[in-house]
């Protein structure tokens, strides 16, 4: 059984910083793209960011929206993949989502809370 | 990137009635249309993906049609655990682009 399991969020000042974590089982997690998407309260949901694997040189991606505030990594021998935050907003507060594909995102974790407030 | 208008934004039904969600592309994406049902407390579940196809341990009562611009999500013979959201995303070009949401709630 695929699971996907997201730690990390929390709430945060306006600045700050925040590494979410992505922890994966039930598949050959080698032979995937990794995303992360995330919804503000209340919002529909917003690609943020995908990283490949070793065949296509763990290359990653962003939406222009984040305007290079994040990174994405990962780490095959643990199964796991990871959303570096930087200088968050109140506008970044959302659920972040772990998610399997190129472009068809066929598992979802469910989720972790990321609040930004002072 | 590609838009996509996904209407209505709120949709009641009650149990056993049919109900469809509508999608539309800003531009020809083929066959390339998922949707996936959010649940409070639970991942998201890829229902149909390529417009039409059901994904695995996706319920009989649920269908997609439509290619190009434009697609469609039947529910038949709606169950109480249908209620929810539902989401329309292309994934025929990079990076993928969701519909805006469908909240489906009992009447």
């Amino acid at each position: 059984e695929v699971q996907i399991l997201e730690t990390g969020g929390g709430l945060v000042k306006p600045g700050g910083s925040l590494r979410l974590s992505c922890a994966t089982s039930g598949f050959n997690f080698n032979d995937y793209f990794m995303n992360w998407v995330r919804q503000a309260p209340g919002k529909g949901l917003e690609w943020l960011a995908q990283i490949r694997n070793k065949d296509y040189n763990y290359a990653t991606y962003y939406a222009e929206s984040l305007e290079g505030r994040v990174t994405v990594s990962r780490d095959d021998s643990k199964s796991s993949v990871y959303l570096q935050l930087n200088s968050l907003r109140a506008e970044d507060t959302a659920i972040y989502y772990c998610t399997r594909g190129y472009n068809l995102l066929d598992y979802w974790g469910q989720g972790v809370m990321v609040t930004v407030s002072s | 990137d590609v838009q996509m208008t996904q209407s209505p934004s709120n949709l009641a039904a009650s149990p056993g009635e049919s109900v469809s969600i509508n999608c539309k592309a800003s531009k020809s994406i083929s066959k390339y249309l998922a949707w996936y049902q959010q649940k409070p407390g639970k991942a998201n579940k890829l229902l149909i993906y390529s417009g039409s196809t059901v994904q695995s341990g996706t319920p009989s009562r649920f269908s997609g049609s439509g290619s190009g611009t434009d697609f469609t999500l039947t529910i038949r013979n709606l169950e109480p655990e249908d209620f929810g959201l539902y989401y329309c995303q292309q994934h025929n070009e990079y990076p993928p682009t969701f519909g805006s949401g469908t909240k489906l709630e009992i009447k």
